[in-house]
């Protein structure tokens, strides 16, 4: 089983600032088959990035993936106020697909 | 617009069964993979099962697997879970999500209790 851990565990920035959140697999994940989701209290998920870097249908260009092999990186280029979530990295290159553990972005 | 609605989310003894439904509308359910992704309260995800497009490929994490079926009915636009012999760490609410290897679109989730 492939295993995602996210880091930081909490990221505290104000709006305007950039995010930079971390997925890094235990090994290799096959031909970049990572998702990135973003989820606000109570809410479903929303699909942000998949194949690594390819922005899901409606999400901002401030939103950006990148990497490839066990490192991960989602990056939003400047915060909005609505940003301010749980982020999940996914994996679905091998079986069991897997999630991180989460990413807190909190204002700060 | 991608709408998923689950539904039959429910308080279940130990040891009893459920099902799930997933009411899909807004794309072409018959040309999509589809899948249940769990998450017990103030908990991470889990990918709990997937069906592909036309049924005959699924998927099972292993904390279900021989216990939970994924079906659909491309005839109703729908999605199910038959969940049987439930253990308390099955307490979760349960996502219906388009697509087969990541989730393009979700529900709202259906809460399942299992206590006694």
């Amino acid at each position: 089983e492939i295993v995602l851990t996210q880091s930081p565990g909490t990221l505290s920035l104000s709006p305007g600032e950039r995010a930079t959140l971390s997925c890094r697999a235990s090994q290799s994940i096959t031909s970049t088959y990572l998702a990135w989701y973003q989820q606000k209290p109570g809410q479903a998920p929303r699909l942000l990035i998949y194949g690594a870097s390819t922005r899901a249908t409606g999400i901002p260009d401030r939103f950006s993936g990148s990497g490839s092999g066990t490192d991960f990186t989602l990056t939003i280029s400047r915060l909005e106020p609505e940003d301010f979530a749980v982020y999940f990295c996914q994996q679905y290159g091998s079986l069991p697909k897997t999630f991180g553990q989460g990413t807190k972005l909190e204002i700060k | 617009e991608v709408q998923l609605l689950e539904s039959g989310g429910d308080l279940v003894q130990p040891g009893g069964s459920l099902r799930l439904s997933c009411a899909a509308s807004g794309f072409t359910f018959s040309i999509f993979g589809m899948s249940w992704v769990r998450q017990a309260p103030g908990k991470g995800l889990e990918w709990v099962s997937a069906i592909s497009a036309t049924g005959s490929s699924t998927y099972y994490a292993d904390s279900v697997k021989g216990r939970f079926t994924i079906s659909r009915d491309n005839s109703k636009n729908t999605l199910y879970l038959q969940m049987n012999t439930l253990r308390a760490e099955d307490t979760a609410v349960y996502y219906c999500a388009k697509g087969y290897n990541y989730g393009e679109g979700w529900g709202r989730g259906s809460l399942v209790t299992v206590s006694s």
